[in-house]
């Protein structure tokens, strides 16, 4: 079955730890994103990636950071400086060149900060 | 900045009713696509717009696409209980980058009484 796999589903955290999220893909997709979603709210573009060993900031990424060393795999690397990283946290990932530019999601992964 | 707005933010419904929501950009868009969220859930595509005035339909679901390209809404028909989550609105960011660069509307939540 192809499709994005996160994780953890679940994961708490002390103020002051990094933490990284994994996020795999086997769709063969070149592009890849974090969304981040708050209660309430739209998801909003933390980072993405549109070729291996490159990505762009999106409009939330500080106190993030990422990386794209293969193209099935973009982990998120929620560091110490975001000030209030408690979120449900979505990759995703979606053809590029040709198609509808739809967002293909993982089923999430849930951070809170203790 | 450029903004997505959806209305209404929560919407209860018996059953058989109807419901409509719908969602204004602050730029004309490209494109507008729509997303649904089940509780606990992860968003998933539903339908992608292209054309001024374009209307599309999916069983008892009706997408349409305004003539100025910056507004959408979308209906369904006869609500049943397996329609209840989060419906988002979702447009191009108007700076480019990928195509799955989106900003989305802060959703319509919509819970169906049987």
């Amino acid at each position: 079955d192809g499709g994005i796999t996160q994780s953890p589903k679940y994961l708490f955290r002390k103020e002051g730890q990094n933490v990284t999220l994994s996020c795999e893909q086997n769709l063969n997709h070149d592009a890849m994103y974090w969304y981040r979603q708050d209660p309430g709210q739209g998801l909003r573009l933390i980072y993405y990636s549109q070729i291996v060993n490159d990505f762009q900031k999106g409009d939330i990424a500080e106190g993030y950071s990422v990386s794209r060393e293969k193209k099935e795999s973009f982990p998120l690397t929620v560091t110490s400086a975001q000030k209030n990283p408690t979120a449900f946290y979505l990759c995703a990932s979606s053809i590029l060149g040709r198609g509808t530019g739809e967002l293909f999601f993982g089923e999430g992964s849930r951070l809170t900060v203790l | 900045g450029q903004q997505v707005m959806q209305i209404p933010q929560y919407q209860h419904v018996q059953e058989g009713e109807d419901f409509t929501t719908y969602c204004n950009s602050s730029t004309t868009l490209s494109n507008i696509q729509w997303y649904k969220q089940r509780p606990g859930g992860h968003p998933v595509f539903l339908i992608q717009l292209v054309k001024s005035g374009e209307v599309k339909k999916q069983k008892r679901l009706t997408f349409q696409f305004g003539e100025a390209k910056k507004n959408s809404s979308l209906h369904i028909t006869a609500t049943q209980t397996t329609d209840v989550g989060t419906y988002f609105c979702a447009g191009p960011m108007n700076y480019g980058g990928s195509q799955g660069n989106l900003i989305f509307g802060k959703g319509t939540k919509l819970s169906v009484k049987p």
